[in-house]
């Protein structure tokens, strides 16, 4: 069964750093380009980050760039989401998300992690 | 920057009737990259639609979407109890963007 497992959420505070991780099982992970995505409670979904296959070419919200890294282990099945200069607002239930091999949808969640930035 | 409008923003209906979701794109999106998602209260959004009128599957065909250019709709035949929930539509450009939502509540 196909999986994606989100971890590495929790308190920090304002200009701190923190690092999800996002592990996947049940696919060749390697074939797959990989995105994040995060939500705050009650509000909508806001796409943050996508990296390609071999980490070669990534991508970012505005909002998130240039303290926001992306990253993969193809060896570890496993994305990660480097969060440096946090914010308030980056407060939000962070998603990796894995879109379909024609890169057209988003065919795969995990579960989540909460991010919280409060002094 | 493809902005995505839904509309309307809550829509309350009793199970049984017909729902009418609408997403209207800023520019023209392809159809091919145009997605429903599902989503319940802590939970991670669930693939509805995709390429605009594709049940994901599982889904049950109660659901259907539809629409071309700038304007997509996502019906929902006959509103089971499990089906009062958030919903996403989204394009899957080289940013993708999702609309704000629309909540489907109980009347």
């Amino acid at each position: 069964e196909v999986h994606l497992v989100e971890s590495g959420g929790g308190l920090v505070q304002p200009g701190g750093s923190l690092r999800l991780s996002c592990a996947a099982s049940g696919f060749t992970f390697s074939s797959y380009w990989m995105h994040w995505v995060r939500q705050v409670p009650g509000k909508g979904l806001v796409w943050v980050s996508r990296i390609n296959t071999d980490g070669s070419s990534t991508s970012y919200a505005d909002s998130v760039k240039g303290r926001f890294t992306i990253s993969r282990d193809n060896a570890k099945n496993t994305v990660y989401l480097q969060m440096n200069s946090v914010r308030v607002d980056d407060t939000a239930v962070y998603y990796c998300a894995r879109p379909s091999i024609t890169r057209a949808y988003f065919e795969l969640w995990g579960r989540g992690t909460q991010v919280t930035v409060s002094s | 920057e493809i902005v995505l409008t839904q509309s309307p923003g809550t829509l309350s209906l009793s199970p049984g009737e017909r729902a009418t979701l609408s997403c209207r794109a800023g520019q023209s999106v392809t159809s091919v990259y145009l997605t429903w998602y599902q989503q319940k209260p802590g939970q991670a959004p669930r693939l509805l639609i995709y390429g605009a009128s594709n049940r994901a599957t599982g889904i049950p065909d109660r659901f259907s979407g539809s629409g071309s250019g700038t304007d997509f709709t996502l019906t929902i035949s006959r509103l089971e109890p499990e089906d009062f929930a958030v919903y996403y539509c989204q394009q899957y450009g080289t940013s993708p963007h999702f609309g704000q939502g629309t909540r489907l509540e109980i009347k």
